[in-house]
């Protein structure tokens, strides 16, 4: 069946240092890709998503490009704040009119001053 | 709009105990969808609703019971609560219309520990 991996955390930087989080998919069909984030003791935000090949999600300086070829969904930002630390989910729908979301394992990122 | 609402925040239940995790939203979204979160794993989907009335399984229903009698309330319950049901527990919906209809809103979760 369809399934999400994520780079294992967790991801500890420096403030302003570049963010990388990986994330690759499964998937039989085109699913949309989606990257959530989890700030501590809060549920689950959307941060951005992308629903066909090559497009690109970007919210609060966070990009993701949505990569066919590769079967990848990768996040990145350029300069990170402490105000980023939070679990970061990358998830995939299923399509279809229920929309199931089908979720990475998670990446915990800390970021220090 | 207080968007998706989960009570309680916290639970510890003992071993054969039963309980019910309300789920509340006034967006008037017609899909509703439970999920749990175990430690250093991503969500999985417990139940999801597509309306009052309609209600499915997801990947792990085992051991949990849904009901969705009015489009805003979607509690979950738990008959015989066993140490596997000790998890993050967190509702989403979706809306059917509009630009976001791909989108799932979460509740802040409910944290359940059986002893």
């Amino acid at each position: 069946g369809d399934s999400v991996t994520q780079m294992e955390g967790p991801v500890t930087l420096s403030e302003e240092a570049f963010l990388t989080i990986n994330c690759t998919y499964t998937a039989t069909g085109y699913p949309s890709l989606f990257w959530y984030v989890q700030y501590p003791g809060e549920g689950l935000q959307l941060l951005l998503k992308a629903t066909k090949a090559d497009d690109k999600g970007s919210n609060k300086g966070f990009e993701a490009t949505y990569r066919k070829e590769t079967t990848s969904f990768h996040l990145e930002k350029g300069s990170v704040q402490v105000s980023d630390s939070a679990v970061y989910f990358c998830a995939l729908s299923e399509g279809g009119g229920y929309n199931k979301l089908i979720f990475g394992a998670g990446t915990r990122l800390a970021v220090h001053p | 709009n207080a968007g998706v609402t989960q009570t309680p925040k916290f639970r510890i239940l003992k071993i054969g105990q039963s309980m019910t995790l309300q789920c509340t939203q006034d967006m008037n979204h017609n899909y509703m969808y439970w999920y749990r979160q175990d430690p250093g794993m991503g969500l999985k989907l417990i139940y999801y609703s597509v309306g009052a009335g309609i209600t499915d399984k997801g990947e792990v229903p085992n051991g949990y019971n849904v009901s969705r009698s009015t489009t805003e309330d979607f509690p979950l319950r738990l008959e015989l609560a066993a140490p596997s049901q000790t998890s993050v527990y967190f509702c989403a919906s979706r809306p059917t219309s509009g630009g976001s209809t791909d989108t799932q809103y979460f509740g802040p979760g409910t944290r359940l520990t059986v002893l």
